[in-house]
């Protein structure tokens, strides 16, 4: 079956630190690959999402580029600040989920300290 | 434009007790989407909702929850009787069209708690 493996957290990085979550997939057929992010008190956002390989997300300072050959979507920003503090989801949805059937991952805090 | 809204946001309860959670999605979306997050997991799709009619309900732990939308419009998901193991964040999302996982909005989600 499909399933998303993350990081384990949570990752606490200082203010303007590089940060890297990874996240890689098994699923059958060619899935689109997303990140889904939640501030503390709110719901899940999407941050960005890829369809296809080689394909490079990106939102907000972060980037995300879908890699078929090691099956990996990871996660990266090149300065963190004090507001990137969330709980990090990588989700996947493959051609035959076409209900929104999102698959994800078990989720990376991440804690950025002043 | 409001967007979805989940109540409670927090619910404790007793084992045993019945819990009745409430979704109001995106007003005009027809797709209404149920989803868990149980000690920290992964968030699991529970069920789907097209209008009124439940499309995939593959993902229901078992009989003990029940998910209705009746209208169309908001969905409650009632737990009973409550167990321990049924503590978790539970999600709802809507979309307008058959969702590509990018064009489904979030509820900030419902804490449960069964004691």
């Amino acid at each position: 079956g499909n399933s998303v493996t993350q990081m384990e957290g949570p990752v606490t990085l200082s203010e303007e630190a590089f940060l890297t979550i990874n996240c890689t997939y098994t699923a059958t057929g060619y899935p689109s690959l997303f990140w889904y992010v939640q501030y503390p008190g709110e719901g899940l956002q999407l941050l960005l999402k890829a369809t296809k390989a080689d394909d490079k997300g990106s939102n907000k300072g972060f980037e995300a580029t879908y890699r078929k050959e090691t099956t990996s979507f990871h996660l990266e920003k090149g300065s963190v600040q004090v507001s990137d503090s969330a709980v990090y989801f990588c989700a996947l949805i493959t051609a035959t989920d076409s209900w929104g059937k999102l698959q994800f991952g078990a989720g990376t805090q991440v804690v950025v300290t002043p | 434009e409001a967007g979805v809204t989940q109540f409670p946001s927090h619910s404790v309860i007793e084992k045993g007790q019945t819990v009745t959670l409430r979704c109001d999605p995106i007003s005009g979306h027809d797709n209404l989407y149920w989803y868990r997050r149980v000690m920290g997991k992964e968030i699991k799709f529970l069920l789907h909702f097209v209008k009124e009619s439940k499309q995939d309900e593959s993902g229901m732990p078992n009989n003990r929850f029940l998910a209705e939308r009746t209208g169309g419009t908001y969905s409650t998901l009632k737990v009973q009787p409550a167990e321990l193991e049924d503590s978790g964040v539970y999600f709802c999302a809507s979309s307008q069209d058959l969702g590509r996982g990018d064009l489904a909005f979030f509820g900030q989600g419902t804490r449960l708690t069964v004691v």
